[in-house]
């Protein structure tokens, strides 16, 4: 199984709701990444999670908030989000054993957010 | 912090040509450099991928050069298909990978 799976694949929210995207890996990789990518833009890193631990978080505004509750699983709660908010948003995964990461990043097809 | 400017942003073949797409890095500490590629829609995936102790690496149609004194990095595609129509982004990292940094993309069409 070479897949990461992200749900929902669409999601429209107000600028007051909160939500959650959520992404899962069952390759062993113990790597996991948030990134965000604009229309005809290359990917953004958000944040990086190694051994469920936050290792990277490129200065990103706390409304964005990430969470790692086990080794296969990789949230991002959303709250009071903007319109320019609105992105593709890909996690990624990559293998690391034992402090030796190969580099291959494993993308999701990713959820796609709207905020109104 | 590493920046990645890729060249040029869009480039229109025939089938069969061949296509090159060009990048520069600015980390000299920087050592490993793969190329995604991404369908419309679809997400990015890696085709082929280079480290600092390799000048060059094949992959049948595909092949990646390095220069790391000039610090560019550069994708050759040759008997282009329309299936290798889409958009490809290089990517230059130091170790452990994480911090990988894209360039801006270009956009492949292969007209048939």
């Amino acid at each position: 199984d070479t897949e990461v799976t992200q749900t929902p694949k669409h999601l429209v929210m107000g600028m007051t709701n909160k939500k959650s995207l959520k992404c899962e890996q069952h390759m062993g990789h113990r790597a996991m990444y948030w990134y965000k990518q604009k229309a005809k833009k290359p990917p953004e890193l958000m944040f990086v999670y190694s051994y469920e631990k936050l290792s990277i978080n490129e200065s990103v505004p706390s409304r964005f908030s990430p969470e790692c509750p086990n080794s296969s699983l990789l949230n991002l709660h959303l709250h009071a989000l903007q319109p320019e908010d609105s992105a593709l948003y890909l996690c990624a995964s990559s293998q690391d054993i034992s402090g030796r990461r190969t580099g291959e990043l494993f993308f999701g097809e990713g959820s796609r957010l709207t905020v109104l | 912090g590493e920046n990645v400017e890729q060249h040029p942003s869009t480039l229109s073949v025939q089938e069969g040509d061949s296509a090159v797409i060009k990048c520069t890095y600015s980390d000299s500490a920087s050592n490993y450099f793969p190329w995604y590629k991404q369908e419309l829609g679809k997400r990015p995936q890696l085709i082929i991928d280079i480290r600092s102790n390799v000048g060059e690496k094949k992959d049948q149609r595909i092949a990646v050069t390095l220069n790391k004194t000039a610090k560019h990095f550069s994708l050759h595609i040759t008997e282009t298909q329309p299936e290798d129509s889409a958009v490809y982004f290089c990517a230059a990292s130091g170790t452990g990978f994480q911090k990988l940094v894209f360039g801006t993309g270009t956009r492949l069409l292969v007209s048939p």
